[in-house]
C-alpha cells in the first residue's frame, strides 16, 4: 500500500528556513513531487525527484532518499508568500503511474 | 497561470441535480486529469484521459463520468448529486501519458451542493 505522511501546520518567521517532511510506505516507488497550494487555488509544481539526492531550485531544495522513504522540502529566506499547503505526491512503477497526494502542510509564515 | 483552464469557477446547485465542468488542456497536451479535493479528504484522483481514451480510473463514484473530446477539451458529469460532493474539483494536463511527465492544474471549480 501506499501511506503518505506529512505534518499537517508548520510555523516559521520571516527571513527564516523551514524544512517540511514526507515519508512514505510504498512499493515500486518511482518518484516525488512537490506541489505549492494557497487557499483556494491550484497546485503549482515545484519539483520532482526520482533519484537519491537533492535537487535545488533556487531558495527551495528538495531531497529523497528512496532507502528510507523519506524526502524533504526545504524553503530558504522564507517570505510571508510563502505562506500555503505544500503537498507531498508519490508516483508508483508499474500499473496505472498517476501521483498519489499526501493531505498536505500547512506552512504559516509570520513577520 | 499554468495554461489550463476551467469553466466554471464557481457552481452552486442542490442535492439531485446533474452537472458539467469543464476544461481545456495546456495547448499541445494530450492528457487530462481530473481530481477532487475536499477538506477532510485531501486531493483524490478520479480518472485520466488521453488524447481522447480513458487510460487511468481512481475513486471515481459510478455517479461520475468524464469524457475527453477530439478538440482534447475535457468534461467531468456529477450526477444525483449529494451535499458531500461539495468540493474543489481540478483538472490537470500534461503532454503525453508517459511516467515522467509533470502535470500541471487549471485553477478549479468550486462546486457547493445545498
Amino acid at each position: 500500500g501506499q501511506n503518505i505522511d506529512q505534518p499537517t501546520e508548520m510555523t516559521a518567521t520571516e527571513g527564516a528556513i523551514v524544512q517540511i517532511n514526507c515519508t512514505y510506505q510504498t512499493s515500486g516507488f518511482n518518484g516525488l513531487f512537490w506541489y505549492q497550494q494557497h487557499a483556494g487555488e491550484a497546485p503549482t509544481f515545484l519539483s520532482y525527484n526520482v533519484l537519491d539526492g537533492l535537487e535545488e531550485k533556487g531558495r527551495f531544495s528538495s531531497f529523497l532518499s528512496r532507502s528510507k522513504g523519506y524526502s524533504y522540502l526545504l524553503l530558504k529566506e522564507l517570505q510571508m508568500k510563502d505562506s500555503a499547503s505544500y503537498l507531498c505526491a508519490v508516483r508508483l512503477s508499474g500499473g496505472s503511474y498517476i501521483p498519489t497526494f499526501g493531505r498536505g502542510t500547512s506552512l504559516i509564515v509570520h513577520p | 497561470d499554468s495554461g489550463v483552464t476551467q469553466t466554471p469557477k464557481h457552481l452552486i446547485t442542490a442535492t439531485g441535480q446533474r452537472v458539467t465542468l469543464r476544461c481545456s488542456p495546456r495547448s499541445g497536451d494530450l492528457s487530462v486529469y481530473w481530481y477532487q479535493q475536499s477538506l477532510d479528504q485531501g486531493l483524490q484522483f478520479l480518472i485520466q484521459y488521453y488524447n481522447g481514451e480513458e487510460r487511468a480510473k481512481g475513486n471515481i463514484l459510478e455517479r461520475f463520468s468524464a469524457q475527453q473530446f477530439p478538440d482534447l477539451h475535457s468534461e467531468l458529469n456529477l450526477s444525483s448529486l449529494e451535499l458531500g460532493d461539495s468540493a474543489l474539483y481540478f483538472c490537470a494536463s500534461s503532454p503525453s501519458d508517459s511516467y515522467t511527465d509533470t502535470q500541471y492544474f487549471g485553477p478549479g471549480t468550486r462546486l457547493t451542493v445545498l
